[in-house]
């Protein structure tokens, strides 16, 4: 099956510092990626729809300046947190969609921020 | 209103037993309906879909869609401890638009 990969699993960082999120599609060109977070016990909150090639589209409510994302391969998207903050600590997941509707999950980096 | 309703759980049931998980949705132009399985600290994994209403059974899933009343049922026959995990409704408009999430339940099968 599809897999999809994220680096790093977890990362601690301090207050001001900027952390960088790599998704990869392993086995399969992905034209489309999904950026999520996840608070503890809660569902996932789509943060942006990124597309090889163009600027990411955010959902209402996410910051583009704070959350960067780079869409620059059809197997390779990531996400930037700068200037992160103790409320930016959550579960940050990606997903990736290839030909077909499925969308295939990476495991998740896990951020604190402290 | 949310456009996908989802009971949180915790709902613990014996092993062996028929589980059955539910969502309600709002939005009647959603024509696919994914369930996720996610468990502790890792990502979402597809576990069935469908495509408008009807059925779908895939070994110890059914996958049930009443577009009519707008709910989707996931069954699991014959439960087993390895099913402990949160379940997630997800369903979507087309193939090309964005999924929406249902909150989850977490399922815990009892030894």
């Amino acid at each position: 099956g599809a897999v999809v990969s994220q680096h790093p699993s977890r990362v601690i960082c301090k207050s001001g510092t900027s952390v960088k999120i790599e998704c990869r599609s392993l086995d399969f060109q992905a034209t489309t990626m999904f950026w999520y977070r996840q608070f503890p016990k809660q569902s996932l909150m789509l943060m942006a729809t990124s597309n090889e090639g163009s600027k990411a589209t955010y959902e209402q409510g996410v910051e583009k300046d704070k959350f960067l994302i780079n869409h620059a391969s059809l197997t390779l998207s990531t996400l930037t947190v700068t200037s992160a903050h103790p409320e930016d600590s959550s579960f940050y997941i990606c997903s990736a969609r290839g030909i077909a509707y499925e969308q295939y999950f990476g495991p998740g980096t896990r951020l604190t921020v402290t | 209103q949310k456009e996908v309703e989802q009971d949180p759980g915790p709902l613990s049931v014996p092993e062996g037993a028929i589980v059955s998980l539910n969502c309600t949705y709002s939005n009647s132009a959603f024509q696919y309906f994914m369930w996720y399985r996610q468990y502790s600290r890792k990502g979402p994994e597809l576990l069935m879909y469908t495509y408008s209403s009807g059925n779908k059974e895939d070994g110890r899933f059914t996958a049930q869609v009443d577009k009519s009343s707008k709910y989707i049922s996931l069954f699991i026959r014959d439960s087993q401890p390895s099913d402990s995990a949160t379940y997630l409704c997800a369903p979507a408009e087309s193939s090309a638009s964005k999924i929406i999430f249902g909150s989850g339940t977490r399922l815990s099968i009892r030894p």
